[in-house]
C-alpha cells in the first residue's frame, strides 16, 4: 500500500517549451502533496506544498509563475515547468501525505528526470 | 531551521563493516526520520523515531536520538553492496519535511 507514482519518469524537452509532470497517489487519498527538486549529488529542495482545491504554497525563492502546480483531485497533483530552460534540468520528486494522517506520513514518488536542451 | 545536517558528507567502508552516520538539527522536534536514496531514484523511508524514544531498531538498522544534543545517528551493521546510497535525515515538527545534504555511503567490495 501507499504507493505514489510519477509520470513521466524521464522527459527531454526543448528550451522554451512547457512540461507537465504528474504525481498520483495510487491507493490512498492525499489532500496535501509536496514537490521537490534535486540537482546531481545534492539534497532535495522543497519547492512547494500542494493542497487539493486551493492554491499551492511556494517556498522562498521558487517562482510560482514558472512552476505551476495544480492539485485538482485527492489523488493527483501536477507540476508544469513553463518556458523551460537548461537550468531547469533536474530531478523532480513528489510526495503525498495520507489524508488525515500524521504530518510525517508522506510517501515519495520515484522521481522525474527533466532534461531541457 | 528544521533542516537536518548529516555528517560525514561521504563515507566509504568495506563490505561487512558497520557504517555510522550522524544528523544534527537546531529546532525542537516531534520525530526524526531517515531515508535512503539510490542514485537517480526516489526516496525509501527507513525508520522513524519519536522524540520520546532514544533508540530504535529495524533489521540491520539502529537509530538513536538524543534530543538534549539535538542529534541522531544511523548505524547500518554488516554492510552490503546494496547499501550503497545517499542517506538523509528529516527532523520533523510541522507539516514539511526539509532534507539536509545527506551522507553518500559507498560500500567497497
Amino acid at each position: 500500500g501507499a504507493v505514489v507514482s510519477q509520470h513521466p519518469s524521464r522527459v527531454i524537452c526543448k528550451s522554451g517549451t512547457s512540461v507537465k509532470i504528474e504525481c498520483r497517489s495510487l491507493d490512498f487519498q492525499a489532500t496535501t502533496m509536496f514537490w521537490y527538486r534535486q540537482f546531481p549529488k545534492q539534497s532535495l529542495m522543497l519547492m512547494a506544498t500542494s493542497n487539493e482545491g486551493s492554491k499551492a504554497t511556494y517556498e522562498q525563492g521558487v517562482e510560482k509563475d514558472k512552476f505551476l502546480i495544480n492539485h485538482a483531485s485527492l489523488t493527483l497533483s501536477t507540476l508544469t515547468v513553463t518556458s523551460a530552460h537548461p537550468e531547469d534540468s533536474s530531478f523532480y520528486i513528489c510526495s503525498a501525505r495520507v489524508t488525515g494522517g500524521r504530518a510525517y506520513e508522506q510517501y515519495f514518488g520515484p522521481g522525474t528526470r527533466l532534461t531541457v536542451t | 531551521s528544521q533542516q537536518g545536517e548529516e555528517d560525514p558528507q561521504a563515507l566509504s567502508i568495506q563490505e561487512g563493516e558497520n557504517a555510522t552516520m550522524n544528523c544534527s538539527y537546531k529546532t525542537s522536534i516531534n520525530n526524526l526520520q531517515w531515508y535512503r536514496q539510490n542514485s537517480g531514484r526516489g526516496l525509501v523511508h527507513l525508520i522513524l523515531i519519536r522524540s520520546n524514544e532514544r533508540e530504535k531498531h529495524s533489521g540491520r538498522l539502529r537509530v538513536t536520538l538524543d534530543t538534549s544534543k539535538k542529534s541522531s545517528s544511523l548505524l547500518i551493521t554488516a554492510s552490503r553492496a546494496a547499501d550503497t546510497a545517499s542517506y538523509f535525515c528529516a527532523p520533523g515538527r510541522d507539516d514539511k519535511i526539509i532534507f539536509g545534504k545527506g551522507t553518500r555511503l559507498h560500500i567497497l567490495p
